[in-house]
């Protein structure tokens, strides 16, 4: 299974963007790249994925290297409630035809006033 | 608020117990996935359910097991629960087996004294 490292922990000023680093050296072709948050220990929040190209919606933008093997998930404009952990996910195809979502640890972003 | 119901909320039983979780999916999806949260394991994939058949298994102990409805609900049960069986326990759905999108519930707490 494809296998993401993410920085344990990040800070960030009110108002400025946060960017979140992650590696998925072993990414497949077919695999797909997920961001969730989860916020103190409420379900994780989908926020945006991608395969190839960047990708942008109202909460982020993903921002995917060419060679796949690692991305940058980018709040524009932190604020404190954005404070959570943040998960970099690939999403692996089983032999069944469906998929896993295989959670790293994380990375816990503070943002600060 | 996802769509995602699960109950109960929190649960206190006593190790050898067994216990039920539950979860109804978002209105639309037939698939659903179960995982585990425990303090030093991160979110544990257990299992996935689409249309009331098992699709794929991850890290799920012989001790639990699930079920999918076909009303769409799903069961996990566990069973001769231990210390460490004390988790957040999440479900999550999505419309389709290959899960383009995920959307968890808000997790049951299961303390085992």
């Amino acid at each position: 299974d494809a296998k993401t490292t993410q920085p344990p922990s990040m800070d960030c000023a009110e108002g400025r963007a946060a960017n979140l680093p992650c590696n998925h050296s072993t990414i497949s072709g077919n695999e797909y790249v997920y961001w969730y948050r989860q916020i103190h220990s409420q379900g994780p929040q989908y926020i945006i994925h991608g395969l190839k190209n960047n990708e942008t919606n109202e909460m982020a933008s993903l921002i995917i290297t060419e060679d796949r093997k690692s991305s940058t998930l980018i709040l524009p404009h932190a604020t404190l409630r954005d404070t959570a952990v943040y998960y970099c996910i690939v999403r692996v195809p089983t032999p069944s035809g469906t998929y896993k979502y295989i959670f790293g640890t994380g990375t816990r972003l503070k943002v600060l006033a | 608020d996802s769509g995602v119901t699960q109950t109960p909320k929190h649960l206190i039983t006593a190790t050898g117990q067994r216990v039920t979780l539950r979860c109804s999916p978002r209105s639309g999806d037939l698939s659903v996935y179960w995982y585990q949260q425990s303090l030093d394991q991160g979110l544990q994939f257990l299992i996935q359910y689409y249309n009331g058949e098992e699709r794929a298994k991850g890290n799920i102990l012989e001790r639990f097991s699930a079920q999918q409805f076909p009303d769409l609900h799903s069961e996990l049960n566990l069973s001769s629960l231990e210390l460490g069986d004390s988790a957040l326990y999440f479900c999550a759905s999505s419309v389709e087996p290959s899960g383009n999108t995920i959307y968890f519930g808000e997790g049951s707490w299961l303390t085992v004294v």
